[in-house]
């Protein structure tokens, strides 16, 4: 099976502008995960959709935002950038995200804010 | 204010030796745990989990320990090899769906 897929690798934007970025999760799972990791913060979760639905939410600001479709594949949006979200932005997908529902990453969008 | 990075604790073993990473969690609900290994420039990879009922769990050259009482999770890796450097991160869930809370790290260095 192929991994968790993640586009783009790269990407870098200024300030005020918005971003989507995109995961395509292993084949079967339903669960999309989202995280940001910081030299400062450490990994940190965002949000969790499963059937299209957001079903956990971090403490982070409503200019983070996501959805799921119904091929499982979902995107992640920030609107309004700061430099602060400067970070590498991983997903992760699972069968179900129930408890003991391994979650898989991927390789992770690396966004840099000017 | 200045944003100051997490200070990674660092763990430096030579090629051959056991490793033993450690990880306190902090949510006495969390039921399961997992370890991940992270390489430079990719995304973190599933290592070995282990559920609550259970307080230790072995794969291939890996062991995870569970200690409830004092919250407390290591990962012992045998015979330690120079592809094994990297940071590891335990990881908690407390029955929230698909939600993990990551603990800061370890950065494992092996000395050929």
């Amino acid at each position: 099976k192929a991994g968790v897929t993640q586009t783009p690798r790269y990407l870098i934007k200024t300030r005020g502008q918005q971003v989507t970025l995109s995961c395509s999760p292993i084949s079967g799972h339903r669960s999309v995960s989202w995280y940001q990791q910081t030299p400062g913060q450490g990994l940190q979760f965002l949000f969790e959709y499963f059937s299209e639905t957001q079903r956990n939410k971090g403490n982070f600001p409503g200019r983070f935002s996501g959805r799921q479709f119904s091929n499982s594949r979902s995107e992640m949006n920030v609107s309004t950038l700061e430099l602060g979200d400067s970070a590498l932005y991983l997903c992760a997908s699972s069968f179900s995200g129930d408890r003991g529902g391994t979650q898989y990453f991927g390789p992770g969008t690396r966004l840099l804010v000017l | 204010g200045e944003s100051v990075g997490l200070h990674l604790p660092t763990l430096s073993v030579q090629e051959g030796d056991n490793s033993i990473i450690n990880c306190a969690y902090s949510n006495s609900a969390s039921d399961y745990f997992i370890w991940y290994k992270q390489e430079s420039g990719k995304g973190p990879q599933f290592i070995i989990d282990i559920r609550s009922n259970m307080d230790k769990r072995q794969g291939q050259r890996v062991t995870v320990l569970l200690n409830k009482t004092v919250k407390h999770l290591s990962l012992q890796i045998a015979a330690t090899q120079p592809g094994d450097s990297a940071v590891y991160f335990c990881a908690e869930n407390d029955n929230q769906g698909g939600k993990l809370i990551f603990g800061q790290g370890t950065e494992l260095s092996v000395k050929p």
